[in-house]
């Protein structure tokens, strides 16, 4: 089952083209994430947003922007793809400190490759 | 600035042996969380803590928090090659924001 989705998958882009990322859940989680893998090093979070109307900046935002079109919608766009961008980017979901704990549940992933 | 580290950053694992994996965090937070990661894999939640002296197990694998010494362990048991992966321990800041580690990759031979 998935809880969590990402689409696409895998990209390839070339540098300065736009793209979007984009994450739906079925969890009914208000809080969602999307965060950035670079090899061999941890997640640093480029968005957040605790419900549909709220929507905050992470470590690494410069580059990114987000919408959130719906509680079980959160997309993440590149204006203008740079190398750099390359990177493995996660979505996650949580309920909320009191539900849940704040246990963050993470999508399958999208691998970017910008060229 | 809330800052998590782990180490090692790499353990080479000998099937059968005992293992321990150390994740310190800087400023005070009551929420610890331990995750897998496999290659190219999305991350799987192992445990959560939730309190000092929390001890949490599952299988091979046993989590505990000292939220005092703000350290918490990964103690693996008599490894075997399934537990090769990649262990990311995060913790949640003041605004319910995790802060995750490096992680530990995890490379188990016979």
């Amino acid at each position: 089952d998935a809880d969590v989705t990402q689409t696409p998958r895998n990209r390839i882009t070339k540098t300065g083209k736009r793209i979007m990322l984009e994450c739906s859940q079925t969890k009914g989680h208000d809080r969602m994430y999307w965060y950035r893998q670079d090899p061999g090093l941890g997640l640093q979070l480029i968005y957040y947003s605790f419900d549909v109307k709220d929507i905050n900046k992470g470590e690494i935002s410069d580059g990114y922007s987000v919408s959130r079109q719906a509680q079980a919608k959160f997309s993440l766009s590149l204006e203008s793809a740079i190398p750099n961008q390359t990177a493995l980017y996660f979505c996650a979901t949580s309920a909320g400190v009191i539900l849940s704990y704040n246990e963050q549940f993470f999508g399958p992933g999208t691998r970017l490759t910008v060229l | 600035e809330l800052k998590v580290e782990q180490n090692p950053l790499f353990l080479s694992m000998q099937e059968g042996k005992n293992y321990t994996i150390y994740c310190n965090y800087s400023t005070t937070s009551d929420r610890l969380y331990w995750y897998r990661q496999d290659p190219g894999k999305s991350l799987e939640s192992l445990f959560v803590l939730l309190s000092n002296g929390a001890v949490k197990q599952e299988g091979r694998l046993m989590a505990s928090l000292d939220t005092k010494a703000r350290l918490s362990t990964l103690h693996i048991t008599a490894a075997v090659h399934d537990l090769s992966a990649t262990y990311f321990c995060a913790v949640t800041d003041s605004w319910g924001k995790l802060q995750f580690g490096a992680g530990t990759q995890v490379v188990v031979t016979p």
